[in-house]
Order: structure tokens, then C-alpha cells, then sequence
């Protein structure tokens, strides 16, 4: 079955710091590839995703790139601020008839001023 | 603001209550969707509903009741559930059923059972 392995968290940063969340997966097929992100008290919201492979995904400064190769998708951003403190979700669907989003377990970001 | 609404934000129940949780989406979205958000756990999808009929089912206990009333409305129906239950409920939803989709969240209900 699908499944998707993030790095353990919690995650605590200084502004301006490199981020790397890692993100492998097994599927079967073709998987699209997501990124969501949950900040304190809302529900999740796509950051960004990946249809196929060598495709990167971009927004609000946070990237990642499909390795089909490695079956990665590691989220990078090159300074992070307070504000991206959250928990950050990746995702995959493997498509076809059967249509099912499997999460990670999300890693907890925290930044400090 | 994700154009889905979740109601109530925070539930305390006990086991042997009956209560509902409702989702409302004006997005026109075809397809909607209930998650269990559980600490240290990946989000477990329960139901997806596709216009309206019910789709998927994952292997949930039947003190979960989910109804579909209309395009624009879910509920869950809840009763005589375990402690283990507590959790946040998310609800979703997207324009279709289908791979590349975005799905967009509320914010969910914290339900805790006592």
C-alpha cells in the first residue's frame, strides 16, 4: 500500500535559518506529490504540490522537488520567519479510480525571532 | 479563510451522548470528505461522499454516522463513543474526486469524549 515517512519533529529554527523537511514515499503508479501546512488552530491548507516526476512545486518561498529516483520530495525554504511556525503535512495520491490522499505525520515547525 | 466551515470548533462529550458535527462548503464543490486528526498519527481519511452518495467507507466504527444531505452540507453523527475518539474531526473538501485535486480544509471540531 501507500505509504509517506516525514523526519520527526519537532523542528525549532532561528529567522532567516535553512529549511529542510524530508519527505519519502512508497507507491504504487505514478503518485502526485503534496505539501500542506497547518498553522495553531486552523485546518490544512495545500502549500504546494508535484504531478510528476522532476516536476518542483513552488509557493510563498517554500519549494520541493519530485525524485522519482530517490522517492523524495523534501520541502526547502532558503530563510524561514516567524510566521511559517506550523506543522507541515506531505502527501501523496496515487490516482486512478481509487481516489485517497495519505498523509504523513506531520512535523512541527517552530520559529523564533 | 478556506470557504469550508466546521461547527461546532470544540465538543466535549460523554460516552453515552448523541451529538452531531456539521461541515458547510459554498465553494460548489462536488466532493467532501471527513478526517480524524489524531496526536503523533497521520490523518486517517473516514468518508468521502462524490455528489452526494457516499463513495468510500474506511473500515469506520458505526458509532460514526456520516449523512450528506446536499451538495453543500456534511454531518457526522456521533454516539456512545470510547475515549479513544478524541481527536480533531476535519472535514474537506475539493471540486472532484480525483488525484490532483486540492482539497481545502476547515478548521475542524476538537471532540473530546470523557
Amino acid at each position: 500500500g501507500n505509504s509517506v515517512t516525514q523526519m520527526e519533529g519537532p523542528v525549532t529554527l532561528s529567522e532567516e535559518a535553512f529549511l529542510t523537511i524530508n519527505c519519502t514515499y512508497t507507491a504504487t503508479g505514478y503518485p502526485s506529490l503534496f505539501w500542506y501546512v497547518q498553522y495553531p488552530g486552523e485546518g490544512l491548507q495545500l502549500l504546494l504540490k508535484a504531478t510528476k516526476a522532476d516536476d518542483k512545486g513552488s509557493n510563498k518561498g517554500f519549494e520541493a522537488t519530485y525524485r522519482k529516483e530517490t522517492t523524495s520530495f523534501h520541502l526547502e525554504k532558503g530563510s524561514v520567519q516567524v510566521s511559517d511556525s506550523a506543522v507541515y503535512f506531505c502527501a501523496l495520491n496515487s490516482g486512478g479510480s481509487n481516489y485517497k490522499l495519505t498523509f504523513g505525520k506531520g512535523t512541527l515547525l517552530t520559529v523564533n525571532p | 479563510e478556506t470557504g469550508v466551515t466546521q461547527t461546532p470548533r470544540h465538543l466535549v462529550m460523554g460516552m453515552t451522548n448523541k451529538k452531531s458535527l456539521k461541515c458547510e462548503q459554498h465553494l460548489g464543490h462536488n466532493a467532501m470528505y471527513w478526517y480524524k486528526q489524531s496526536a503523533k498519527k497521520p490523518l486517517e481519511l473516514m468518508f468521502v461522499y462524490s455528489l452526494e452518495e457516499r463513495v468510500e467507507n474506511n473500515s469506520v466504527p458505526s458509532r460514526f454516522s456520516p449523512e450528506c444531505p446536499n451538495s453543500s452540507h456534511l454531518f457526522l453523527h456521533l454516539h456512545t463513543l470510547q475515549p479513544e475518539d478524541s481527536a480533531l474531526y476535519l472535514c474537506a473538501s475539493s471540486q472532484h474526486r480525483a488525484a490532483n485535486e486540492k482539497l481545502f480544509f476547515g478548521s475542524g471540531t476538537q471532540l473530546s469524549v470523557l
